[in-house]
Parts: C-alpha cells; sequence; structure tokens
C-alpha cells in the first residue's frame, strides 16, 4: 500500500523568501502524485498533480514541484511567498490502476508567513 | 472548472439526531465520490468510497450503519450521520473524481453534536 510523509509540520517562511515543502512517498510504481492547499476551514484547493511526463509540474498560484523517483520524492516549491500562501499543505498518493483511485494524504506541513 | 459544492457548509444538532450533507460536482459527472473526516490540526481520513449506483465501499473502522452513504446520481452523493452523538463532531469532506482521475474537494461541512 501506498504511503505519504511530510517530515516538516510547521514552516514559516518570510514574505518574498523562497518555499520548499518536503514530501516522501512510498509506493512500488509510479504513483499519481498531488499537492493540495486548505485555508482554515476550508476545503481543500488542488494546487497541482504529476501522472507522468515531464518531471517538474507546474500549478496555480506559483508553485511548483518536481517528481524525483530515485528519492521518491516530490517536493513543492515556490520562489516568493506571499503572505496569502499561509496555509496547511497536503502532500497525496494515488495508486494506478485501482479503479476507486483511493488517496493517501500526507499528515500536513503547516506554512507560516512573518512579514 | 472541476467545481465540488457541500451543503450545508455547517450544522449543529442535539444528540440522537440524523444529519444529512450533500456533495455535488457542479459541471463534472463523477462516478466515484469520497467522503473524508479531519479532526483539528489532523490529516483527512478516508471513510467510505461511493460509486453511483451501487453500495458504498467503507474503510476498515468506519461504521456503515452509522454513517450512511447513496450516491444518487452522477453529480450528488449523501451522507447521512444516523444517531449522531458528540463524539461524532468533526469537519466531513467528499470530493469527486472526474475523469483524467484527479480528485477535486469541496469546501466542507462542520458537523457540531450537542
Amino acid at each position: 500500500a501506498q504511503s505519504v510523509t511530510q517530515p516538516d509540520i510547521h514552516i514559516t517562511v518570510s514574505e518574498g523568501a523562497s518555499l520548499e515543502l518536503r514530501c516522501n512517498y512510498s509506493y512500488g510504481a509510479t504513483p499519481y502524485l498531488f499537492w493540495y492547499v486548505q485555508s482554515p476551514g476550508q476545503g481543500l484547493q488542488l494546487l497541482l498533480k504529476y501522472f507522468s511526463g515531464d518531471t517538474l509540474v507546474q500549478g496555480i498560484k506559483g508553485f511548483e514541484a518536481e517528481f524525483k523517483r530515485s528519492q521518491s520524492s516530490f517536493n513543492l516549491r515556490k520562489p516568493s511567498v506571499h503572505w496569502s500562501d499561509a496555509a496547511e499543505y497536503f502532500c497525496a498518493v494515488g495508486a494506478r490502476g485501482t479503479g476507486f483511485q483511493k488517496l493517501v494524504f500526507g499528515t500536513g506541513t503547516r506554512l507560516l508567513v512573518s512579514p | 472548472g472541476a467545481v465540488v459544492s457541500q451543503h450545508p457548509s455547517w450544522v449543529i444538532c442535539k444528540s440522537g439526531t440524523s444529519v444529512k450533507i450533500e456533495c455535488r460536482s457542479l459541471d463534472f459527472q463523477a462516478t466515484t465520490m469520497f467522503w473524508y473526516r479531519q479532526f483539528p490540526k489532523q490529516s483527512l481520513m478516508l471513510m467510505a468510497t461511493s460509486n453511483e449506483g451501487s453500495k458504498a465501499t467503507y474503510e476498515q473502522g468506519v461504521e456503515k450503519d452509522k454513517f450512511l452513504i447513496n450516491h444518487a446520481s452522477l453529480t450528488l452523493s449523501t451522507l447521512t450521520v444516523t444517531s449522531a452523538h458528540p463524539e461524532d463532531s468533526s469537519f466531513y469532506i467528499c470530493s469527486a473524481r472526474e475523469v483524467t482521475d484527479t480528485q477535486y474537494f469541496g469546501p466542507g461541512t462542520r458537523l457540531t453534536v450537542l
């Protein structure tokens, strides 16, 4: 079964600084990979996804993520953080060919943005 | 595109009553919808997978008689929390899978049982 690890529970970044959120997954083949963002009391918004092809994926709000098979990682990056990026970020992995396409989520990383 | 709505966004009920939560895919058809539960400051826990026209598949430890799921159409799934108790208070989120295998999430429903 697949699993996801987000090693950082909290990260604080100064506004305007770059950001990298880590995500490591465990899965026997190439998985579907996702990053979602959740603001307090809200549902999840899809930032980006990787299914196949180019390993550097561009998403919304200036985010990108890179799939590195050798490291089983799918880290999320943003070159310049804005105060509105403060939220909870979840990495998720989905197994291919399962029909139901269940997602397994990491525990999340809370991003705090300091002035 | 790919918008999912949930109704209500929040509900307060008395212990012992039942509460129904609706999940709708507004601009796409979803043969599969999912129901998650999220405790404060925690990740999402998958409760069940709902397929249109068939019985839901529940995750281990989730009481199917407690959490009734109906997926009556390609755009609507409902979760009914029966005989709710305070320990059922939580944030419930649904998602719908569209044709590219991507799940889109609703805004969530905050349930408080008094």
